[in-house]
């Protein structure tokens, strides 16, 4: 079964400063991966997603994630944070073979003035 | 414009009152989903579909059906609503299933008392 952990439920950060959301899979197979944002009261949208290739991806709104295979995680992260950005991110995990998708709990990102 | 469209966006309802949310998407996708999404629990997959008339159990299906007579159309369907169906829910669409980029709707507030 597959699973997937969000280290951190909150992120505080100033603007203009880096940020880094960390996320962590569990699979028995090869892995399909992605990042969603949703913004108040929306739904959410995709921010990138890893299929397979270059293991760093890029993304929308300067965010970007590398694939770590041998530390099985996926963390995303952005060199400067603007107050739009204050959103819940939510990494998800599925496979190739699968038909369903698992979510992480979610790690909202707090931009401080 | 493509859209998927969740009616309706807010309802307040009693225990036991019979009641369904409709989910209506105009980009062709074969593959849609049902999510709810709670504090400190991230979305959770509810049902799915791959196609016309072929529905699946996600995580948490108890309490909940749904129907796909339609390409267009997977309303999700509370036969007797319980509080602990008191929820955000989520509906989504795909063109190449959970691998692909899930396009949600705006979400429908649920509140059973």
């Amino acid at each position: 079964a597959q699973s997937v952990t969000q280290l951190d439920s909150q992120v505080p950060v100033f603007e203009e400063a880096p940020v880094e959301l960390r996320c962590n899979y569990s699979s028995s197979v090869s892995v399909y991966l992605f990042w969603y944002v949703q913004y108040p009261n929306q739904g959410l949208q995709l921010l990138l997603k890893y299929l397979s290739g270059s293991t760093l991806v890029k993304g929308i709104n300067g965010f970007e994630a590398e694939f770590n295979k041998s530390q099985t995680s996926f963390h995303l992260r952005k060199p400067s944070v603007h107050i739009s950005d204050t959103a819940e991110y939510f990494c998800a995990v599925t496979s190739r073979r699968d038909d369903k998708i698992i979510f992480g709990k979610g790690t909202r990102l707090h931009i401080l003035p | 414009e493509a859209q998927v469209t969740q009616n309706p966006r807010y309802l307040i309802t009693v225990t036991g009152k019979k009641l369904t949310v409709t989910c209506s998407q105009n980009m062709n996708h074969e593959y849609m989903s049902w999510y709810r999404q709670d504090p400190g629990l991230g979305l959770r997959q509810i049902y799915y579909s791959m196609n016309v008339e072929v529905t699946d159990k996600g995580d948490v299906p108890e309490g909940y059906k749904v129907s796909r007579k339609e390409k267009r159309n997977f309303p999700l369907i509370l036969e007797s609503p319980s509080p602990n169906q008191t929820s955000l829910y989520f509906c989504a669409s795909s063109l190449l299933g959970p691998h692909g980029e899930l396009f949600f709707g705006e979400g429908s507030r649920l509140t059973v008392l």
